[in-house]
């Protein structure tokens, strides 16, 4: 199985900073690999898919990079409504892991 | 409006059985790779099972493999987890999931879980 490993698994910010999340995967995953947000209580949310491809209706302050082994979420100018954990996922094959979420929280 | 909706999660003894049920709407239900993903309290996501783009291939996360059944249901438009041998540490929130696909000339392309339901709660203890 691909193990994914996100860095920070928290972080600590105000509005307006920008902020970088990295994914790196056991293996290589070409760009399968796509980031989630997900609020409290909420289903998550498909951001980023194939490394960097912005999905519907996402704000273009998200940006995907990345290739093979080593990603990153990187976001711009955070809002209040950013404030949420992040997963990043490969789906290369199965099973299709997750790394283990990072805790983006307002300083 | 494309919507899934999951039921059947309940409170159930260890070693007891479930059945989860997604029921899809708004969309062609059979063109679409769909997944099972859970969450225990306070804890990460978990991919559990899903079928391929084709429907015809199946897999499941170790943890759960010979343990878990996923099947679907075309005409009824639903996605089904058959949930055996349960145990404390399959409590959690449970999300149906459908898998966003790109279609080329040549190839069709499957990339991440674009719509999720808003889940359902199983909770195993005695």
């Amino acid at each position: 199985d691909i193990q994914m490993t996100q860095s920070p698994s928290s972080l600590s910010a105000s509005v307006g900073d920008r902020v970088t999340i990295t994914c790196r995967a056991s293996q290589s995953v070409n760009s399968h690999l796509n980031w989630y947000q997900q609020e409290p209580g909420k289903a998550p949310k498909l951001l980023i898919y194939a490394a960097s491809n912005l999905q519907n209706g996402v704000p273009s302050r998200f940006r995907g990079s990345g290739s093979g082994t080593d990603f990153t979420l990187t976001i711009t100018y955070l809002q209040p409504e950013d404030f949420a954990t992040y997963y990043c996922q490969q789906s290369f094959s199965t099973p299709y892991t997750f790394g283990q979420g990072t805790k983006l929280e307002i300083k | 409006e494309v919507q899934l909706v999951e039921s059947g999660g309940g409170l159930i003894q260890p070693g007891g059985s479930l059945r989860l049920s997604c029921a899809a709407s708004g969309f062609s239900f059979d063109d679409y790779a769909m997944h099972w993903v859970r969450q225990a309290p306070g804890k990460g996501l978990e991919w559990v099972s899903g079928f391929n783009g084709n429907g015809d291939s199946k897999d499941y996360a170790d943890s759960v493999k010979g343990r878990f059944f996923i099947s679907r249901d075309n005409a009824k438009k639903s996605l089904y987890l058959q949930m055996n041998s349960l145990r404390a540490e399959d409590t959690a929130l449970y999300y149906c999931a459908r898998q966003l696909h790109v279609i080329m000339p040549k190839y069709t392309y499957y990339y991440g879980l674009s719509v999720w339901g808003q889940g359902t709660t199983v909770a195993v203890s005695s």
